[in-house]
């Protein structure tokens, strides 16, 4: 069955760095895109942005932009978010999603919780 | 950016009550590309409605969605138990894709 397997539980200090995997199974893995969602604690979702598996083309959320690299290893077929420069409000579930443009998102991964604390 | 905004924030009904949930953007959305998904605490959100009024694969058919251009609504037709969860919005039809801020279906 298509799904998708994320990394575990991180916690980070300030001004850290942070890189969780996304493994996708069940499905041709460049035929579609991931997006990365996150949630702080008690809050809604957040589009953080989207990557092609196919030619890794990325389109972040202007807020994150120069602090997020979203990366594939279509070898393995994993997908990577890499957040930079952590603050204590990054603290939040990542959720990555298949994402076929233009079209909702119906897999999703488990979420791993980033912990930015000093 | 369209911003998406849910009414109301919580909902407090009964077991086999109606529950009608809002969503309005602040532009329309494009191709209706918008979609309604739930949430239970510690799980990742599930999609239940896409393009407006499909549904997804699996979910029953008491939960309708409806809309176009920037009014859109959700609708249960008679609460189950575990319907009781939190619901949002969201529009993919143009970057940044965006959610609603949520709508919590509480137990009365």
């Amino acid at each position: 069955q298509v799904q998708l397997v994320q990394s575990g539980a991180e916690v980070k200090k300030p001004g850290a760095s942070v890189k969780v995997s996304c493994k996708a199974s069940g499905y041709t893995f460049i035929s579609y895109g991931i997006s990365w969602v996150r949630q702080a604690p008690g809050q809604g979702l957040e589009w953080m942005g989207w990557i092609s598996a196919y030619n890794g083309n990325t389109n972040y959320v202007q807020k994150l932009q120069g602090r997020v690299t979203m990366t594939t290893d279509t070898s393995t077929s994993t997908a990577y978010m890499e957040l930079r420069s952590l603050r204590s409000d990054d603290t939040a579930v990542y959720y990555c999603a298949i994402d076929r443009v233009l079209d909702a998102f119906d897999i999703w991964g488990q979420g791993t919780m980033v912990t930015v604390s000093s | 950016e369209i911003v998406l905004t849910q009414s109301p924030g919580t909902l407090s009904l009964s077991p086999g009550e109606r529950a009608t949930l809002s969503c309005r953007a602040s532009q329309s959305v494009s191709g209706s590309y918008l979609a309604w998904y739930q949430q239970k605490p510690g799980q990742a959100p599930r999609l239940l409605i896409y393009a407006a009024s499909s549904r997804a694969t699996g979910i029953p058919d008491r939960f309708s969605g409806s809309g176009s251009g920037t009014d859109f609504t959700l609708t249960i037709s008679r609460l189950e138990p575990e319907d009781f969860a939190v619901y949002y919005c969201q529009q993919y039809g143009s970057s940044p894709r965006t959610f609603g801020q949520g709508t919590k279906v509480e137990i009365k």
